[in-house]
């Protein structure tokens, strides 16, 4: 069965790096999103992006995120500058969004466990 | 999007149904309900989702009142690797990104 997949599955840095989270999406989905979960704290949407553009964002993804999708595989979330408040579960998911009715659940992926030191 | 209200969390014995309520009882006729999960720290799990009929998959059955103002998740036998937090999630179809709104859901333990 086709899942989304995110490497690394743990990632360390230091206040004030950059990171870069990689998602591998469902091949023929359309739509892919941004999550992030801080411990013991709720699932929260960052971005959306649909035929390469950013389709909707949070007010939490503010100028230190970027998305984009280099080739037709991989969705990236960049954060330039991170803050200890970054630490947080990063889950990728996407959606078909075609079909007869159209699909519009969402299939996650695993999550990138980032920590910010 | 309509608010959901769920209880904070249930116990349910090894093999029995789970049955999981959510209220939504501003809910519009344009809305879906759908169901997610999430097991310890995993990404979150598509269930089903439904309009105003039943549903059913091979994951749950989704029941869902007549005025469309509350609905059921029901895991017909569920086993320990069903212990997780279950989201209900109201969303509007056929406009936007539907990225999803999580609540706290409901924390089910499932029972040996």
């Amino acid at each position: 069965e086709p899942e989304v997949t995110q490497t690394p599955s743990h990632q360390v840095t230091q206040m004030g790096q950059e990171v870069i989270l990689r998602c591998v999406p469902i091949s023929n989905h359309l739509y892919f999103y941004w999550y992030r979960q801080i411990l013991g704290q709720k699932v929260e949407f960052l971005v959306s992006f649909y035929n390469n553009e950013i389709s909707e964002k949070s007010e939490i993804f503010d100028d230190q995120f970027s998305v984009e999708r280099p080739d037709g595989s991989n969705f990236t979330l960049k954060i330039r500058s991170t803050k200890l408040e970054d630490s947080a579960m990063y889950f990728c998911a996407s959606r078909a969004g075609t079909g007869i009715p159209v699909a519009y659940e969402q299939y996650f992926g695993p999550g990138t466990r980032l920590t910010v030191t | 999007d309509a608010k959901t209200t769920q209880p904070p969390s249930m116990d349910c014995a090894e093999g029995r149904a789970a049955n999981l309520p959510c209220n939504h009882s501003t809910i519009s006729g344009n809305e879906y309900v759908y169901w997610y999960r999430q097991i310890h720290s995993q990404g979150p799990q598509y269930i089903i989702h439904g309009l105003k009929n039943n549903e059913t998959n091979e994951m749950a059955s989704l029941i869902i009142t007549e005025d469309r103002k509350s609905s059921t998740l029901i895991l017909p036998h569920a086993t320990l690797r069903d212990t997780a937090v279950y989201y209900c999630i109201v969303r509007v179809s056929g406009a936007g990104s539907y990225q999803l709104t999580f609540g706290k859901g409901t924390k089910l333990s499932v029972i040996p």
